[in-house]
């Protein structure tokens, strides 16, 4: 159980370009999601937070016009990175917490998309 | 001072050998403990998570919680070739969801 589905595994585009990555929760309800960025052999950082329905909660130093995200339903959250630049590249992972439950729940991730910007 | 500390490694230890994980933390408010194992360009994969202090089995993996001493532990017994990964705590507080994040440490188990 908890399986999250995330999409594309692999990105690599031109400079400008607007990339999307969609998260799923595909065996449970996810009220929250959330975003995170990790560099080589670096732990991983928190971007932002997803609730369904509502906006999205961003980390200090986060663009959230660079980082578009979307959490349309209760097993679907997506991020967009806007006119993506060299410096976007990074992996790219996302993971969520069952709706039931306290907010000790554990979160369970997705593969991580690898983007690469040229 | 970081909120959680992680000897990042690396650490190299033969097939079979028991390995001892370790993270602090410097926040009593923490209550929920876990520990994830991420392979190289994969997400990372729950492993064990715990509440307050206590010890905790599943298989070849113990983890344990001193609260007292704001210290947790993941043990790997008969350790294989396969557990080489980075093993990450993580721990939060109950008050919001927000997890807080060890550095990983880097684990080779050689066969």
């Amino acid at each position: 159980g908890a399986v999250v589905s995330q999409h594309p595994s692999r990105v690599i585009c031109k400079s400008g370009t607007s990339v999307k990555i969609e998260c799923r929760s595909l065996d449970f309800q996810a009220t929250t999601m959330f975003w995170y960025r990790q560099f080589p052999k670096q732990s991983l950082m928190l971007m932002a937070t997803s609730n369904e329905g509502s906006k999205a909660t961003y980390e200090q130093g986060v663009e959230k016009d660079k980082f578009l995200i979307n959490h349309a339903s209760l097993t679907l959250s997506t991020l967009t990175v806007t006119s993506a630049h060299p410096e976007d590249s990074s992996f790219y992972i996302c993971s969520a917490a069952l709706k039931s439950g306290g907010a000790g729940q554990p979160q369970h991730f997705g593969d991580g998309t690898r983007l690469s910007i040229l | 001072q970081k909120e959680v500390e992680q000897d990042p490694g690396p650490l190299s230890v033969p097939e079979g050998a028991i390995v001892s994980l370790n993270c602090t933390y410097s926040n009593s408010a923490f209550q929920y403990f876990m520990w994830y194992r991420q392979y190289s360009r994969k997400g990372p994969e729950l492993l064990m998570y715990t509440y307050s202090s206590g010890n905790k089995e599943d298989g070849r993996f113990t983890a344990q919680v001193d609260k007292s001493s704001k210290y947790i532990s993941l043990f790997i017994r008969d350790s294989q070739p396969s557990d080489s990964a980075t093993y990450l705590c993580a721990t939060n507080a109950g008050n919001n969801r927000k997890l807080i994040w060890g550095l990983g440490t880097s684990l080779a188990v050689n066969p």
